[in-house]
């Protein structure tokens, strides 16, 4: 059963990047057809998709994040990671990691349209707090 | 904003049965991608309730259940039991955008 822990430092200075990782134990995250994706809850507020990569090593961002987010992946380590750069305190939260199965739909030139399986292992979760 | 709408909050008491509705449109839940419900309470983290429109993870009590119609998409919770109260949230399988979320508040 795979087991996902977010790891990473609490505080974070204003203008910063914030640097937060994702072990992944139980099974490897180089196997099957799966996006790996962060998630966020700012206190008071609801959950707010950050960022994916999927088993291609494709990368998708939300667009009100997209300038400032990258999310990769550390296969000699089984990690998943997130960068997050020029934070403010908007960015204090909780951040998840969660993963789950994705089946590409059709590709083109442009990239690839997938069918994302519901998100059914997530980590514990990691505060995060943006402050001088 | 959101592009799949959940209403801020709802509201029953103990043993009732409420629904949550998650409104989206032509380009998601209506193209039609299936839909997927998480439960989160406080101080824990998200958990699969349902997925693909109406079906339950394994541990998921027969209380809760989900449908589809068109460009919406429902989670109805029966018997209502305290330990419910927390938000719920949709997503559509186009993406990992969530709905705006729903506080189910247990009077």
């Amino acid at each position: 059963q795979v087991r996902l822990q977010e790891s990473g430092p609490g505080l974070v200075k204003p203008s910063q990047t914030l640097s937060l990782t994702c072990s992944v134990a139980g099974g490897s995250i180089t196997s099957g057809k799966y996006y790996w994706s962060w998630v966020r809850q700012p206190a008071g507020k609801g959950l707010e998709w950050v960022g994916l990569i999927y088993s291609s090593g494709t990368t998708r961002y939300n667009p009100s994040l997209e300038s400032r987010v990258t999310v990769s992946t550390d296969t000699s380590k089984n990690q998943l990671s997130l960068n997050l750069s020029s934070v403010t305190a908007a960015d204090t939260a909780v951040y998840y990691c969660a993963r789950g199965a994705s089946r590409a739909l059709r590709c083109s030139l442009s990239g690839c349209l997938y069918y994302h399986y519901a998100m059914d292992v997530w980590g514990q979760g990691t505060t995060v707090t943006v402050s001088s | 904003q959101s592009v799949l709408t959940q209403p801020p909050s709802v509201s029953g008491a103990p043993g009732q049965r409420v629904t949550i509705s998650c409104t989206g449109d032509s380009a998601n839940i209506g193209a039609p991608f299936d839909v997927h419900w998480y439960q989160h309470l406080p101080g824990t983290a998200p958990k699969l309730l349902i997925y693909g429109n109406n079906n339950r993870p394994s541990g998921v009590p027969d209380r809760f259940s989900g449908s589809k119609s068109g460009t919406a998409a429902s989670l109805a919770i029966s018997d209502l039991q305290a330990e419910d109260e927390g938000d719920y949230y949709c997503q559509s399988s186009d993406s990992v955008i969530f709905g705006g979320g729903t506080k189910l508040t247990v009077l």
